[in-house]
């Protein structure tokens, strides 16, 4: 069955403390991989696609990473306002995407 | 661009109420989605339209129906509301679902069935 987790489920970090978010999916053929970045009350908003094993992608303080089962959200010296829920979704190759169910990052000043 | 609008943002209904949720996309996009998100689960696909003239089910469809009007709008109706369907829905929109592009989502709307 194709499934997405994500971990940890709640990450509570002081501002400049750098980490990391993981991603892990198991899924009938991977076609890409998707972060959003979601505000309370508010809808999902996008960040990056991965495609393939060994792609980056950077914005800001932000950095994914992506391999054969999972995919790595870097977080370099956050700030309070990185404060959000990160979902990863997974595309398959049956066109269907996957949503994990987020990872909750509280940034504290 | 106001990007992808959604009526109501709350709503109360009673079991057994109908009702019918809103959404419009200004970014010219050909594809469509409704999602449910419930704690501690990810986001569910309810229904999708790939382009004007189609839709199709995802994942949770029960209980639900939608219309895609024309490219702009895409609305889900339920048609008898359970305590079950007390959700927060959101709409999305993308280039085209068959490749992989982004989805770009409404601010959602938060409804409780009692």
């Amino acid at each position: 069955e194709d499934q997405v987790t994500q971990s940890p489920e709640a990450l509570r970090l002081q501002e400049g403390e750098s980490s990391s978010l993981n991603c892990s999916y198991t899924v009938s053929g991977l076609r890409g991989l998707f972060w959003y970045r979601q505000d309370p009350g508010k809808g999902p908003e996008f960040l990056f696609t991965l495609y393939s094993a060994g792609e980056e992608k950077e914005k800001e303080r932000l950095k994914a990473t992506l391999t054969k089962k999972e995919s790595f959200l870097h977080i370099t010296a956050p700030k309070p306002e990185d404060s959000a829920t990160y979902l990863c979704a997974v595309k398959t190759s049956y066109d269907k995407v996957i949503f994990g169910p987020g990872t909750s990052l509280s940034v504290i000043p | 661009n106001a990007g992808v609008t959604q009526t109501p943002k709350f709503q109360v209904l009673k079991t057994g109420q109908s009702m019918t949720l809103q959404c419009a996309q200004d970014m010219n996009h050909n594809s469509m989605y409704w999602y449910r998100q419930d704690p501690g689960m990810g986001l569910r696909l309810i229904y999708y339209s790939a382009s004007e003239g189609t839709t199709d089910k995802g994942e949770v469809p029960n209980g639900y129906n939608v219309s895609r009007l024309n490219k702009r709008e895409f609305s889900l109706r339920l048609e008898s509301a359970a305590p079950s369907q007390t959700s927060v829905y959101f709409c999305a929109s993308s280039v085209t679902a068959g490749l992989l592009y982004e989805q770009y989502f409404g601010p959602g709307t938060r409804l409780t069935v009692t």
